[in-house]
């Protein structure tokens, strides 16, 4: 199963726009990369998944270079309320046994 | 859409005593997950449910732990004789495909 590693923590200002790269240089050939968001005493949510190159939807994007060795979400424009942990996951398309790491912890800033 | 549901949302029990959390999935999914999340940390695997049959457990997941899905619909996790270092977050979450949708979870503190 694929470690992943994230940077502890970041800080943003509102309008910014935010880039947490994640490293996972031991994914597999199968394995997807999902990142979730999570606000205190909240469970995870969805934010985006890809495989490879770019994918974009209405609130994030995810770039993926051809080694897939690393991904870097974007969130355009953060506000105040796009605080909260964000969590890098890789793992098989069926999903089973996704590990979490210790996920980035953005402060958005006024 | 309904999302994932999950029962009780606290639950404050002593050491000893035994507890049941329930988590209705979303309809016709098949997949389910079970994680338990402490303070600071990103969640951890406990089990994985296709359908009714458990196919995958945790080490994390002692003979204290078990859960089951018995018509492939809802689960519920039981914890048995809890101690204090079960004291966490409990999440549930369910899926077609590789997308897990997650609940609000099931906080327990054991006194």
């Amino acid at each position: 199963l694929a470690k992943t590693t994230q940077p502890i923590s970041m800080d943003s200002y509102e309008g910014q726009e935010v880039n947490i790269t994640c490293s996972h240089n031991n994914i597999a050939t199968n394995d997807y990369i999902t990142w979730y968001q999570q606000f205190p005493s909240q469970g995870p949510r969805f934010i985006i998944q890809g495989y490879k190159t770019k994918v974009t939807n209405e609130v994030a994007s995810l770039f993926i270079p051809a080694d897939r060795k690393s991904s870097t979400l974007s969130l355009p424009r953060v506000s105040l309320s796009d605080t909260a942990v964000y969590y890098c996951l890789v793992g098989d398309k069926q999903g089973i046994k996704t590990i979490f790491g210790a996920g980035t912890r953005l402060f958005v800033k006024a | 859409d309904t999302g994932v549901s999950q029962n009780p949302r606290h639950k404050i029990t002593k050491r000893g005593q035994n507890v049941t959390f329930r988590c209705d999935p979303i309809s016709e999914h098949n997949r389910l997950y079970w994680y338990r999340q402490t303070l600071g940390q990103g969640p951890e695997f406990l089990t994985y449910f296709q359908n009714e049959a458990q196919l995958e457990k945790s080490r994390l997941l002692s003979d204290r732990f078990s859960a089951e899905r018995p018509k492939g619909s809802f689960s519920t996790l039981e914890i048995q004789r809890t101690e204090q270092g079960d004291s966490a977050m409990y999440l549930c979450a369910s899926s077609v495909q590789e997308t897990q949708y997650f609940g609000p979870g099931t906080r327990l503190l054991v006194l």
